[in-house]
């Protein structure tokens, strides 16, 4: 069965540095992963995924996510954190198959300091 | 578009009392979901269905049943509700099966549950 890891419950950056989220998933067969934001009050938004082709993957608000199959590892990041970006993310892994539901990781909670 | 709607945004209930989640798309898609989402423990799904008709248990069923009513409208029913359900709860839905490629979920704002 597929699986997440998020490394860090919460990381804390100051405005203007790099944001770097851990994700690490544990599959059997090759598989899709996603990201997703939840802002205060909210339910998940996808920020972006990777499915095939090409591993750096470019989602919305200045984020990207590489796949490392070697590392097993889809990390997010963005050069330059704005306040806008405080919110909790949530890695996600399916199958390639596609007949099953996401697993969602736990979260990590982003919080951005002036 | 209204997207993914799910009532009532809050709700009390003591031990034992019982209780309906509505959730209705407009987006005509085929699969919804239903997750709760506790600190510490991310989303887990507790129940989903692929398709009109079709229902399916995730990973925390226990203590909850569902009802596909039509394409449109998936419920979530607490039949006695305890402590341990307190907790927020999403509804999702995709165009396919969550994790194709052309099926990302969209959820809706969630309902924060408490059961005293």
């Amino acid at each position: 069965a597929q699986s997440v890891t998020q490394l860090g419950s919460h990381v804390s950056v100051s405005e203007g540095a790099l944001v770097l989220l851990r994700c690490n998933y544990s599959s059997s067969v090759p598989p899709y992963l996603f990201w997703y934001v939840q802002y205060p009050n909210q339910g998940l938004q996808l920020l972006l995924k990777y499915t095939t082709g090409a591993t750096l993957v470019k989602g919305i608000n200045g984020f990207e996510a590489e796949f490392k199959k070697s590392e097993t590892s889809f990390h997010l990041t963005k050069p330059s954190a704005h306040m806008s970006d405080a919110a909790e993310y949530f890695c996600a892994v399916s199958l390639v198959s596609g007949n099953t539901p996401l697993v969602f990781g736990k979260g990590t909670r982003l919080s951005v300091i002036a | 578009n209204a997207g993914v709607t799910q009532t009532p945004k809050f709700q009390v209930l003591k031990t034992g009392q019982s209780m309906t989640l509505q959730c209705a798309q407009d987006m005509n898609h085929n699969s919804m979901y239903w997750y709760r989402q506790d600190p510490g423990m991310g989303l887990r799904l507790i129940y989903y269905s692929a398709s009109e008709g079709t229902t399916d248990k995730g990973e925390v069923p226990n203590g909850y049943n569902v009802s596909r009513l039509n394409k449109r409208e998936f419920s979530l029913r607490l039949e006695s509700a305890a402590p341990s359900q307190t907790s927020v709860y999403f509804c999702a839905s995709s165009e396919g099966t969550a994790g194709g490629p052309l099926s990302p979920l969209h959820f809706g704002n969630g309902t924060r549950l408490t059961v005293t």
